[in-house]
């Protein structure tokens, strides 16, 4: 099962505003709204940070945003703090019930 | 908010079947609402959607790992677990255990994880 395509790293001072992509295809994120996204800190548990394409839950900052053109969904980041350095997954509900990440992007604030 | 907990060995043999338990506290894995899905994280790497099973027992598999995997649930424990024959280095991860929202189709609780090594 193919996972989702995403940058490998990405970086951004403090401050700054930065772009996560994940690409896929018509079977997963051009064919359903249910793109969504997760931080990681190293040696911790994936946390929900966005879904639905664009919902954020309860609780986290409104820094965080998502959206979705065709096949690319992307998280934005703006005001980047050093906090947000961490791992950043996406995911998606592909075709037939199953579900897929992607290959995970590092964030570095510098 | 529910929490999540896995249990199990931190060691298996190749060939071997590695079994892995979530116990879910304060909620019940009966509901409707929800799938509970085990996801794992190989070291360095990124995240593997393992499979999802529903409170009736009806499941979903990744693909490439079907033929191994096995999802037992247990309601009246409230827990439910992930058996993968066969096994080998390739499967060495920290192993998840998530809420999976049946309407929104993203993982909203995780458990800590539990790091299993295949390994004689």
């Amino acid at each position: 099962q193919s996972a989702l395509t995403q940058p490998a790293s990405v970086s951004g001072s403090p401050g700054q505003s930065i772009t996560i992509s994940c690409t896929g295809t018509s079977s997963d994120v051009s064919g359903y709204n249910y793109v969504s996204w997760y931080q990681q800190y190293p040696g911790k548990a994936p946390k929900l940070i966005i879904y639905e394409v664009t919902n954020r839950p309860s609780g986290v900052s409104n820094r965080f945003s998502g959206s979705k053109s065709g096949s690319t969904a992307s998280l934005t980041i703006s005001g980047l703090q050093a906090e947000d350095e961490a791992d950043y997954y996406c995911s998606s509900y592909r075709r037939s019930s199953t579900w897929v990440f992607g290959g995970g992007t590092k964030l570095t604030v510098l | 908010q529910p929490q999540l907990q896995e249990s199990g060995p931190g060691l298996v043999k190749p060939s071997e079947t590695l079994s892995v338990t979530c116990n879910v506290s304060g909620g019940s894995i009966s509901t409707s609402d929800y799938y509970w899905g085990w996801i794992r994280q190989a070291p360095g790497k990124g995240l593997e959607w393992i499979g999802t099973i529903y409170y009736s027992g009806r499941t979903y598999y990744n693909p490439s790992l079907k033929s191994r995997v096995t999802l037992p649930v247990d309601t009246p424990k409230n827990q439910f677990s992930l058996k993968m024959t066969s096994v080998t280095a390739a499967d060495t991860a920290v192993y998840y255990c998530a809420r999976h929202k049946v309407y929104s189709n993203d993982f909203d609780y995780w458990g800590q994880g539990i790091p299993v090594t295949v390994s004689s």
